[in-house]
This record gives structure tokens, sequence and C-alpha cells, in this order.
């Protein structure tokens, strides 16, 4: 099956600085990476997700990579700011779950430092 | 849009309590939720898909008797934690992706979790 690996476990950032994540995934055909941030206690949002036919994605401050060949996937957060601190999760749906099911890579601890 | 709703939100029961928690999308029909778990500091651990109308799809490990799940319409899911204890608290957090069928393509929306807590 999926298994997806996250790194790193903990970053922690200037505010202003860049942050990435960085992810890398088994399945091949795997075909859809959302990213999710999660606060303390809270429910996990998505902030940003690529399909497979598409290698970047930026949203404001918010961007993704896909490197298809290499099977993994980054997030960029520019101009990083203190609510920027949180947990943040890539997934990956493999496609011989027709229910779009998701496996998640283990989190990444973002502080961003004012 | 894509709001999900799940109750209760914090759960504490002595042993041997079953315990119901819900997981509605309120503004989209959903054929497909899902049931995750989340230890302290830890990732999203997938227990099971929750298929409107049919039997729910377990994750190796988990035990289909012990976390009974329904899904009777297009808009709730229930899982029901059966005579828990200590060792089943944790945090449970549901999901759904709107649509129906198709590929694995569309986002998930998660409810708020609800913090179950054994004694």
């Amino acid at each position: 099956g999926e298994n997806v690996e996250q790194h790193p476990s903990t970053l922690s950032v200037q505010e202003g600085d860049s942050a990435v994540i960085k992810c890398t995934y088994s399945d091949s055909a795997s075909n859809y990476f959302p990213w999710y941030k999660q606060e303390l206690g809270k429910r996990p949002q998505l902030i940003i997700d690529i399909r497979s036919n598409v290698g970047e994605k930026k949203d404001q401050r918010i961007a993704v990579t896909l490197n298809k060949t290499a099977k993994h996937f980054s997030l960029h957060i520019t101009e990083t700011q203190p609510e920027d601190s949180a947990v943040y999760f890539c997934a990956a749906s493999p496609p011989w779950s027709n229910t779009g099911k998701l496996i998640f890579g283990q989190g990444t601890t973002l502080q961003v430092k004012p | 849009g894509a709001v999900v709703s799940q109750h209760p939100s914090w759960v504490i029961c002595k042993s041997g309590t079953s315990v119901k928690i819900e997981c509605r999308s309120l503004d989209f029909q959903a054929t497909t939720m899902f049931w995750y778990r989340q230890f302290p500091k830890q990732s999203l651990m997938l227990m099971a898909t929750s298929n409107e109308g049919s039997k729910a799809t377990y994750e190796q490990g988990v035990e289909k008797d012990k976390f009974l799940i329904n899904h009777a319409s297009l808009t709730l899911s229930t899982l029901t934690v059966t005579s828990a204890h200590p060792e089943d608290s944790s945090f449970y957090i549901c999901s759904a992706r709107p649509g129906q069928g198709g590929l694995g393509n569309q986002p998930q929306h998660f409810g708020d979790g609800t913090r179950l807590s054994i004694l």
C-alpha cells in the first residue's frame, strides 16, 4: 500500500523567513496530494492541494511543488508569520481506493519566532 | 461551504460504556466519510471508510466489532466505541468528501473532533 514520509518533524524559523516541508510517497499511481494545517486541539484545515497533472501550484504565500518522477512533493511558505505556527500534514491519495482515501505523513510542527 | 459537524466534542465516561460519535456534512452530500484516530503529537491514523448504504471498510488492525460504523444517510455517519476501555481514550476525527464515487482527488473536510476519555 501507499506510504508517506514527511520531513522534518519539527521546524523553527524566524518571522519573515521561508519554511519548506518535504514529503515522499511510495505509490507512483497516487494522483492527489493535499496539505493540511492543524492548530492545537482543532480540526485539520486544507491549505493547498495539487493533482498529479500539475507540477506546481501557488496561493499567496503558500506553494506546493510535485515531482512525480522522484515521488516527492513539498510545501513552501514564504514570509512566515507567527500565526503560521501549527502542525502541517501532507497526504497522498492512492487511485486504487476510489473512495478518496488519504494516507497522511507524520506531521511537521512549525514554529515561527517573532 | 463544505462544513462538517462532529458531536460530541468531548466525552468522559466510565470503562465499559459505549460511546456514539456523530459526523454530519451540513451543506453537501457525502457518499463517503472517514474516521481517524489521533494520539497526542501524532499523525492522523485512518480507522475506517464509511460508505453510505453499505458496510464500512476497516483498516488493518482496527476491530470492526469494537468500532461500529453506520452511514445511514448521505449526510450522517456514526462511530460507536463499544465497551470502551482506557486504552480507547483518544482524539477521534471524522471527515467527509463532497461528491459521489469517482477518482480520489477531491478534498476531505474535517470535523472538529471528539476527545474521548475513558476512566
